[in-house]
């Protein structure tokens, strides 16, 4: 079955700084999933990459992906404290049929 | 409509009992998914309908879990004979899917039922 593993687990930044989080999967890619969760609650939805070296921006959040090293990487500009959260990586998994797997998650805070 | 409801959002149960979650997805969504998510982890997949046809189930779910989706909106999630290990929060999304084989759209989650079993 297809895995996905974030880096990394956990990141503390100081407000206004840029950072970088990866999601690598175990099988090729069909689609990479971004999403945001707060503690306790659902999940949002941030934004979805389909083709390899695809690019989508969002506010200040830039999502890559890169098909042949079955990679993405979420990139925060001049992050705020709004921007704290788990960011989740999902994928869909061709297996024993079809479902949706997720990363771990990275936590990320942000010191004002 | 303004998005997934979930109902409860705190269930708290003794081991042995039943317990039973509802999901109402965005209307227009024909596609609904059930997660099961636990401190510290991803959501992890438990099954999936497309209208009311349960297409997906995960092969680490337990017959203990059963799921409906009756007339193609809401859906039910039911859990047997609850044990300590089922506390967890389970999630609930939608999306729109063209048919059964299509990859489908992004998913829009619920807030969660958060399940504790004493």
């Amino acid at each position: 079955s297809q895995e996905l593993e974030q880096s990394p687990q956990s990141l503390i930044v100081q407000e206004g700084k840029n950072l970088t989080i990866n999601c690598t999967s175990s099988k090729t890619l069909y689609g990479l999933y971004w999403y945001k969760q707060k503690y306790g609650e659902g999940l949002i939805f941030l934004m979805m990459l389909q083709k390899g070296g695809e690019e989508k921006s969002h506010e200040k959040i830039t999502a890559k992906l890169d098909e042949k090293k079955q990679q993405s990487s979420l990139h925060i500009t001049a992050s705020q404290p709004s921007h704290a959260g788990i960011y989740l990586c999902g994928a869909l998994s061709w297996g024993y049929g079809q479902n949706f797997v997720f990363g771990p998650g990275t936590r990320l805070s942000v010191l004002p | 409509d303004t998005g997934v409801s979930q109902d409860p959002r705190h269930k708290i149960t003794k081991r042995g009992q039943n317990v039973t979650f509802r999901c109402d997805p965005i209307s227009e969504h024909n596609r609904l998914y059930w997660y099961r998510q636990t401190l510290g982890q991803g959501p992890e997949f438990l099954t999936y309908f497309q209208n009311e046809a349960q297409l997906e189930k995960s092969r680490l779910l337990s017959d203990r879990f059963s799921a409906e989706r009756p007339k193609g909106s809401f859906s039910t999630l039911e859990i047997q004979r609850t044990e300590q290990g089922d506390s967890a929060m389970y999630l609930c999304a939608s999306s729109l899917a063209a048919n059964p084989l299509s990859v489908g759209n992004e998913q829009y989650f619920g807030p969660g039922t958060r399940l504790t079993v004493t």
